[in-house]
């Protein structure tokens, strides 16, 4: 079975340019969460979706970050403008359902470098 | 809100010794607890997992039990292995809070041969 598919793996680019990270989650799951990784602060959730609807963005640092989840197999983050300070591996995860004891599937991730 | 606290290390050991991770959580009502490991530039991987007081999680000869009288989730092997190298993240979700997990710092462990 295909995980958590992730796109792109590696992203570079300069401070003020937009930024697109993309997910695809495991086929029959109805929530999706994007979480960010920094050495700073670990990990933290960002915004979760479940049945394509945002629940919680409560974790969204800023205005200039916007999550959408279009169908059930396609969400973005996007970032812009882009600082230096959103450079983190961001990740992306699902599950099967809403509710806490279920598990979360992760992808393997996309390493944000902003210059 | 939710939190989780547990050692950062590095904890170092040699092969085939006993290791214990500490893992301590503040949550209101009746969270789910899980253990995540990372290996070197990859996501997560759920380890074990429970979802109630006293229930045991295991996997892989990895145990966790949750203790709620002391709101803990320690991590144990009784011998590891290089293999085992790792970041170890406790976590939890549910419990009064939101369904998203909230994440230890995470306890980089090695192991030398």
């Amino acid at each position: 079975d295909a995980g958590v598919i992730q796109s792109p793996r590696h992203e570079v680019t300069e401070m003020g340019q937009e930024v697109t990270l993309r997910c695809k989650p495991i086929s029959g799951h109805n929530s999706l969460f994007w979480y960010r990784q920094t050495m700073m602060r670990g990990l933290e959730l960002l915004i979760y979706f479940n049945n394509n609807v945002p629940i919680d963005d409560s974790g969204m640092p800023e205005d200039r970050f916007s999550a959408k989840m279009p169908n059930a197999s396609f969400s973005t983050l996007k970032i812009q403008p882009s600082e230096p300070r959103d450079s983190a591996v961001y990740f992306c995860a699902s599950s099967v359902q809403q509710g806490g004891n279920q598990p979360q599937h992760f992808g393997d991730g996309t390493r944000l470098s902003i210059l | 809100g939710n939190s989780v606290t547990q050692m950062e290390g590095p904890v170092t050991l040699s092969e085939e010794a006993f290791l214990t991770i500490n893992c301590t959580y503040t949550a209101t009502g009746y969270p789910s607890l899980f253990w995540y490991v990372q290996y070197p530039g990859e996501g997560l991987q759920l380890l074990l997992k429970a979802t109630k007081a006293d229930d045991k999680g295991s996997n892989k000869g990895f145990e966790a039990t949750y203790r709620k009288e002391t709101t803990s989730f320690h991590l144990e092997k009784g011998s590891v292995q290089v293999s085992d190298s790792a970041v170890y993240f406790c976590a939890l979700s549910g419990g009064g809070g939101a369904d998203g997990l909230t994440f230890g710092k995470g306890t980089h462990l090695i192991i030398q041969p």
